[in-house]
């Protein structure tokens, strides 16, 4: 157990909607990234966030957006939903940001969009 | 773009054999290549990482080679067991200017270790 959690862990919708996905961090890390596993374009970052602020962003979509909390934990909400938007969704954390912080990584939400 | 290729997609080694795994890169700003291992269910987690200022690190069963004029690293498992039967997947990130942490992976590789 990576000290992250995902929730939901399973999320099935339809085409056209939104979702939100929520992480929580492990105790005391500032930084939570996203990122999404589809069995075409592999595991592929999104976003990363940094004590509230944006720090790094990867190939993510208009349609996505994300936001940490002051309590730290993040969301990331998935709009117009297309059926390629259908795939696991990993949230992680570290202590700080930079390089050579061991990323943790939680145990995901599947989303199928129907 | 797919800036960090792997090798093989899969891969069937015997209980006890060594397992090897290579990647390549292209972006010579990337100076951080760590591994992931991931379970069926599971998230990736962190197995090893390196630095291109060496040349090899080794934990346990596990070494990582690199190679910084070739572009390519590689992961070796040592005295492979059914337990080590998963998903592996190798890792790149590079200095940003926001101090952010974005890491690029390879396509992954499906080990089978047979008992």
């Amino acid at each position: 157990d990576s000290g992250v959690t995902q929730t939901p862990k399973h999320l099935i919708t339809a085409t056209g909607q939104r979702v939100t996905l929520r992480c929580s961090p492990r105790s005391g890390d500032l930084s939570v990234y996203w990122y999404q596993q589809s069995l075409d374009q592999g595991l592929q970052f999104l976003i990363q966030y940094y004590n509230g602020e944006e720090r790094a962003k990867g190939n993510i979509l208009e349609r996505f957006s994300a936001q940490q909390f002051p309590d730290l934990h993040s969301e990331l909400n998935l709009s117009s939903l297309e059926l390629g938007d259908s795939a696991l969704y990993f949230c992680a954390s570290s202590l700080y940001s930079g390089r050579g912080y061991e990323q943790y990584f939680g145990p995901g939400t599947r989303l199928t969009v129907t | 773009q797919q800036q960090v290729k792997q090798s093989p997609q899969s891969l069937i080694v015997q209980k006890g054999g060594i397992s090897i795994i290579n990647c390549a890169y292209e972006n010579t700003a990337f100076d951080y290549f760590p591994w992931y291992q991931q379970f069926p269910g599971k998230g990736p987690a962190l197995l090893i990482a390196i630095r291109p200022d060496v040349s090899e690190k080794k934990e346990g069963r596990f070494t990582i080679s690199f190679n910084k004029s070739a572009k390519q690293f590689s992961l070796h498992i040592m005295d492979s067991q059914p337990g080590d039967s998963a998903t592996y997947f190798c890792a790149a990130s590079k200095r940003n200017n926001n101090a952010g942490n974005m890491l690029t992976f390879g396509g992954g590789t499906r080990l089978m270790v047979k008992p």
